[in-house]
């Protein structure tokens, strides 16, 4: 079964500053999808960036890019240019390639402060 | 478009007692979960369907049941509610399709006493 580690249980960063959230993987797979998601204290699940497996270039969204390696099963999210709105729990988590019908897998998540 | 719609957003109840969840979509997504999330655990897969008439386990079934009668609506059972269900449960939908996005409701939070 796939797993997704989320080492970092809170972190912080000041306004304005970039900060890189870690997340790693496990799977004998070789296509799939990851995936960031925000939930702000409203909540809410919020999709913040994708990456197909069989791509090789980073996702890009706006502040929000990630650090894909597949090799090390790797996957981090840089948050550059830090706002008081991006203070969240940020979830990565995985889903397989091969089979339609597959969940989501999730990480514990991270915690993220912002300081003004 | 309301998107995934989870009633209620809060409940307290009983040990003992049974309740449903509510959950429905209006994207016609063939494929609906259920998920609950507890302080430092992340989300747990507890149900799923890809489909109207089927579904299947995820990784915390126990004590939960589900079905799934039409595309829209995928209702999660409490059978008999105990303290250990204290959580937050959050419903999502997405297509059939391969590379897409998972569409998550405003989740419930439930507490039992």
């Amino acid at each position: 079964a796939q797993t997704v580690t989320q080492s970092q249980p809170e972190m912080s960063v000041q306004e304005a500053e970039t900060v890189t959230l870690s997340c790693t993987y496990d799977t004998s797979e070789s296509d799939y999808y990851l995936f960031w998601y925000k939930q702000p204290p409203s909540r809410q699940m919020i999709l913040v960036i994708r990456q197909e497996a069989y791509k090789q270039q980073n996702a890009t969204e706006n502040r929000f890019s990630v650090n894909f390696q597949k090799a090390a099963k790797s996957f981090s999210l840089k948050i550059s240019d830090s706002q008081l709105g991006d203070a969240a729990m940020y979830f990565c988590a995985y889903r397989s390639a091969w089979l339609q019908n597959t969940p989501l897998v999730f990480g514990k998540g991270t915690r993220l402060s912002v300081i003004a | 478009n309301a998107g995934v719609t989870q009633t209620p957003k809060f409940q307290v109840l009983k040990t003992g007692q049974s309740m449903t969840l509510q959950c429905a979509q209006d994207m016609n997504h063939e494929y609906m979960s259920w998920y609950r999330q507890d302080p430092g655990m992340g989300l747990r897969l507890i149900h799923y369907s890809v489909g109207a008439g089927i579904t299947d386990q995820g990784e915390v079934p126990n004590g939960y049941n589900v079905s799934r009668s039409t595309t829209e609506d995928f209702p999660l059972r409490l059978l008999s509610a105990a303290p250990s269900q204290t959580s937050v449960y959050f419903c999502a939908s997405r297509p059939g399709r391969m590379n897409t996005e998972a569409f998550f409701g405003q989740g419930t939070r439930l507490t039992v006493v």
